[in-house]
């Protein structure tokens, strides 16, 4: 089965300016996280869909950090304005349902803010 | 609050040796404790999961053990081999169903 594919890989802004990743699961996963894994860190959970609604975002920063799955299969995370600390690989999981496991994760975008 | 803590933060090794990586939690209620690999400038693979009511799961070199009482995990690698060497993470998992992450152990294994 195809994993979970993400873009861009890498991407570099300079801070103030808008970014968006892009995350598809494997196919029939209702569940979908984004993660934000800061060097030398664990991933922190961002946000976390079961199908197209929300089940948690209680760390996502919603001041400037956005994220949707529209038709409960791709999704997008968006930052804007981005800060200095934002600079970290953001990773995106899906699993079939919530709890279940394994989660199976893309291979990230690392972005460097400047 | 759930924490978890991995220690050694890295660990160099000559190959053939065997050894463990330590894991600790500070909340005993747990669902799961899993392992995962990561490799430079990827994501995180799944190695090996305990369910609460386990000790230990294998897996080819691999041996993960599980003391909820204490809060602690053990990751045991037989035979290193170079291709060994990654980041290996531990997570656990409460009754929300989300995964609390260690910072990891950085493996080196020299050939």
């Amino acid at each position: 089965e195809a994993g979970v594919a993400q873009s861009p890989r890498y991407k570099i802004i300079e801070k103030r300016q808008s970014v968006a990743f892009w995350c598809n699961p494997i196919s029939g996963h209702a569940t979908l996280y984004w993660y934000q894994q800061i060097l030398g860190q664990g991933p922190k959970l961002l946000i976390q869909f079961q199908n197209n609604g929300v089940v948690d975002d209680s760390q996502l920063p919603k001041d400037r950090f956005s994220a949707e799955r529209l038709k409960g299969v791709d999704s997008t995370l968006k930052i804007q304005p981005a800060k200095l600390e934002d600079s970290a690989v953001y990773l995106c999981a899906s699993s079939l349902g919530p709890g279940t496991q394994p989660q199976h994760f893309g291979d990230g975008t690392r972005l460097s803010i400047l | 609050k759930q924490e978890v803590t991995q220690i050694p933060a890295a660990l160099s090794v000559p190959e053939g040796e065997n050894l463990v990586l330590n894991c600790s939690f500070t909340d005993s209620a747990i669902y799961n404790l899993q392992w995962f690999r990561q490799d430079p400038g990827k994501g995180l693979t799944s190695l090996l999961l305990i369910q609460s009511s386990q000790r230990e799961q294998t897996s080819g070199r691999l041996n993960a053990s599980l003391d909820k009482s204490s809060g602690r995990s053990t990751l045991y690698i037989a035979a290193s081999q170079p291709g060994d060497s990654a980041t290996y993470l531990c997570a656990v998992m409460g009754s929300n169903y989300q995964l609390i992450w260690g910072a990891g152990t950085k493996l080196i294994i020299k050939p």
